[in-house]
């Protein structure tokens, strides 16, 4: 069965780095793009961007341009996603999900918390 | 970016009763939106593609219609595992944006 699998919570400082890992099993990695999405607590769900595990540049949402980094291992069957800079409005679960028709798996979700 | 508008916000049912989420998109998305619940302090599932093909294991009662710019996600009979907030997305153009959520709950 699929299941994407992801890193531990986090609590940074702000202007940190924090990188959440996402790993998967149950299917073929390199045949379906991984999504992330993240959610302020309390508020709705913010989609950041997206990867090709096969390879080829990720694509990015504007706002989180120069701060984000999506990069895979296809020989772990990983996904991971760097934010930088980290503000105290980062707070956030961030979730990997992936890209079948249109997201139909959905990590398990990394709660960050960004606080001096 | 496309923005998605779903009404309404908030929605108080019933056991039993059948409700209608609308999502509208501002500009025209083809048949490019999906459907997702989720509830407090767990990750989204996934209910409807393309407008309205259920993904795998999600119970009929749930339905989804439309395309261009107006969608709707109909629950006919709800259950109470039903009680949750649920989302649409765009996914014809990045970035694919999410409408405010709808919160579903018990009357």
């Amino acid at each position: 069965q699929v299941q994407l699998v992801q890193s531990g919570a986090e609590v940074k400082k702000p202007g940190a780095s924090v990188k959440v890992s996402c790993r998967a099993s149950g299917y073929t990695f390199i045949r379906y793009y991984m999504h992330w999405v993240r959610q302020a607590p309390g508020q709705g769900l913010e989609w950041m961007g997206i990867i090709n595990p096969s390879g080829g540049s990720p694509t990015y949402a504007q706002r989180f341009q120069g701060r984000v980094t999506m990069t895979r291992d296809t020989s772990t069957s990983t996904v991971y996603m760097e934010l930088s800079s980290l503000r105290s409005d980062d707070t956030a679960v961030y979730y990997c999900a992936r890209a079948g028709t249109s997201v139909d798996y959905w990590g398990q979700g990394t709660l960050v918390t960004v606080s001096s | 970016d496309i923005q998605m508008t779903q009404s309404p916000s908030s929605l108080s049912a019933s056991v039993g009763d059948r409700v209608t989420i609308v999502c509208r998109a501002s500009q025209g998305i083809s048949s490019w939106l999906a459907w997702y619940q989720q509830k407090p302090e767990k990750a989204p599932k996934s209910l409807i593609y393309a407008a309205s093909n259920l993904q795998s294991g999600v119970p009929s009662r749930f339905s989804g219609s439309g395309s261009g710019t107006d969608f709707t996600l109909t629950i006919t009979s709800l259950q109470p595992e039903d009680f949750a907030t649920y989302y649409c997305q765009q996914y014809y153009t990045y970035p694919y944006t999410f409408g405010q959520g709808t919160k579903l709950e018990i009357k």
